[in-house]
């Protein structure tokens, strides 16, 4: 079956700094990548998506690109501010009405 | 406002008696789907529903019932529950059916199976 994984937080960064979260997947056909936020107590909110190969989704200073040869969605922003500070998932949809996300990754942004 | 709307937000009940979480959105979205979130293992999907009249099973649909009789409600069923059918619950809808379409998600619902 589908799967994502992502990788293991949680991750503490100082304001500023780089952020790379790492997503990989499997999954037949050609999937549709997805990036989605919670901030607590919420519900999940999409950051960005992309649909076919080699497209880049941006959003809000966050960039990720689908790989189809490495079969990656890595989630990236050059500056991070404490307000990024939240829970991301990474996941996938079929054509049949699925979809597979990744258990998340908490971020914590310190001033 | 656009929105996916759940209810109760939290419920604490017991073993076997029967419950169900409402889920309805007013954006005249054609798919929803129920998830459940669980620490370490991120949200996984319950059931989902492509139209009215149409449901099907996701990863984790043992345990549970749904029905989509109306384009805007999507009711998640719980017909004896258990103590590890406590979690964080989400429903969700999209417009459509590609897999291009991203969800929209309500706030959650709390529930606590003693």
């Amino acid at each position: 079956g589908d799967s994502v994984t992502q990788m293991e937080g949680p991750v503490t960064l100082s304001e500023e700094a780089f952020l790379t979260i790492n997503c990989t997947y499997t999954a037949t056909g050609y999937p549709s990548l997805f990036w989605y936020v919670q901030y607590p107590g919420e519900g999940l909110q999409l950051l960005l998506k992309a649909t076919k190969a080699d497209d880049k989704g941006s959003n809000k200073g966050f960039e990720a690109t689908y790989r189809k040869e490495t079969t990656s969605f890595h989630l990236e922003k050059g500056s991070v501010q404490v307000s990024d500070s939240a829970v991301y998932f990474c996941a996938l949809n079929t054509n049949a009405g699925k979809s597979t996300f990744g258990d998340g990754t908490t971020l914590t942004v310190k001033p | 406002e656009a929105q996916v709307t759940q209810n109760p937000r939290y419920l604490i009940t017991v073993t076997g008696k029967k419950l169900t979480v409402t889920c309805s959105q007013n954006m005249n979205h054609e798919y929803m789907s129920w998830y459940r979130q669980d620490p370490g293992l991120g949200l996984r999907q319950i059931y989902y529903s492509m139209n009215v009249e149409v449901t099907d099973k996701g990863d984790v649909p043992e345990g549970y019932k749904v029905s989509r009789k109306e384009k805007r409600n999507f009711p998640l069923i719980l017909e004896s529950p258990s103590p590890n059918q406590t979690s964080l619950y989400f429903c969700a809808s999209s417009p459509g059916t590609d897999s291009n379409q991203p969800q929209h998600f309500g706030d959650g619902t709390r529930l606590s199976i003693l």
